[in-house]
């Protein structure tokens, strides 16, 4: 079956560290990939999301993603961390069985420092 | 006004009550989901719909129920309430394969 891992469930770093997110998806092709953020109280909001094409994808806030088709991979990065970041990360792809629905790992909770 | 609305964003009903919870989008997307969230657990997915006459199980939908009333409209209900029915419960639409999904805010439900 088709799922996705996100090995961390907190994170912490100091306010301007780099931050990694790790993701592994199981499945046979590549997926369509995403990641979304939760704010404390609110919905999930879409980071970015893959495709095809360039290997690495920008997003908002400064976030980027690589997909690594060897490692099934899809980690989530940002060079300088702020404190406005602390939130719960999501790792997601778009299939679930034989259907294209959209379905989340278990989310990193991320930390910062100050 | 925010693209998907959730009523209520918290609700506290006492064990064995029925509850509706409601969920309405001005995005126009055919397909809408209901999730729930607990700790640790990320998100799971009750049931999906992809259009008004199509209804569909997720995976955890022993306890639900829903019902596709427009294509702007998609409620859950709770025919019966049990405590670990307590969650952070998530209505979401999408446009269909590959696409973003938008999500309500959340409905806070305590079951006592």
């Amino acid at each position: 079956a088709q799922s996705v891992t996100q090995p961390d469930i907190h994170i912490t770093v100091s306010e301007g560290a780099s931050l990694e997110l790790r993701c592994n998806y199981s499945y046979g092709a590549t997926p369509y990939l995403f990641w979304y953020v939760q704010s404390p109280g609110q919905g999930l909001q879409l980071l970015l999301k893959y495709f095809s094409g360039d290997t690495l994808v920008q997003g908002i806030k400064g976030f980027e993603a690589e997909f690594k088709r060897s490692q099934s991979s899809f980690n989530l990065r940002k060079p300088s961390v702020h404190w406005s970041d602390a939130a719960e990360y999501f790792c997601a792809v778009d299939r679930s069985g034989g259907s294209y629905i959209p379905t989340f790992g278990r989310g990193t909770s991320l930390i910062v420092h100050p | 006004d925010a693209d998907v609305t959730q009523t209520p964003r918290n609700r506290i009903t006492k064990t064995g009550k029925r509850i509706m919870l409601e969920c309405s989008q001005t995005k126009g997307h055919d397909r809408m989901y209901w999730y729930r969230q607990d700790p640790g657990l990320g998100l799971r997915l009750i049931y999906y719909s992809f259009d008004v006459k199509d209804i569909n199980k997720g995976e955890i939908s022993d306890g639900y129920s829903v019902s596709r009333q427009a294509q702007a409209k998609f409620s859950l209900s709770l025919e019966s309430a049990i405590p670990n029915q307590t969650a952070l419960y998530f209505c979401a639409t999408s446009v269909g394969r590959g696409t973003e999904a938008f999500f309500g805010q959340g409905t806070r439900l305590t079951v006592v």
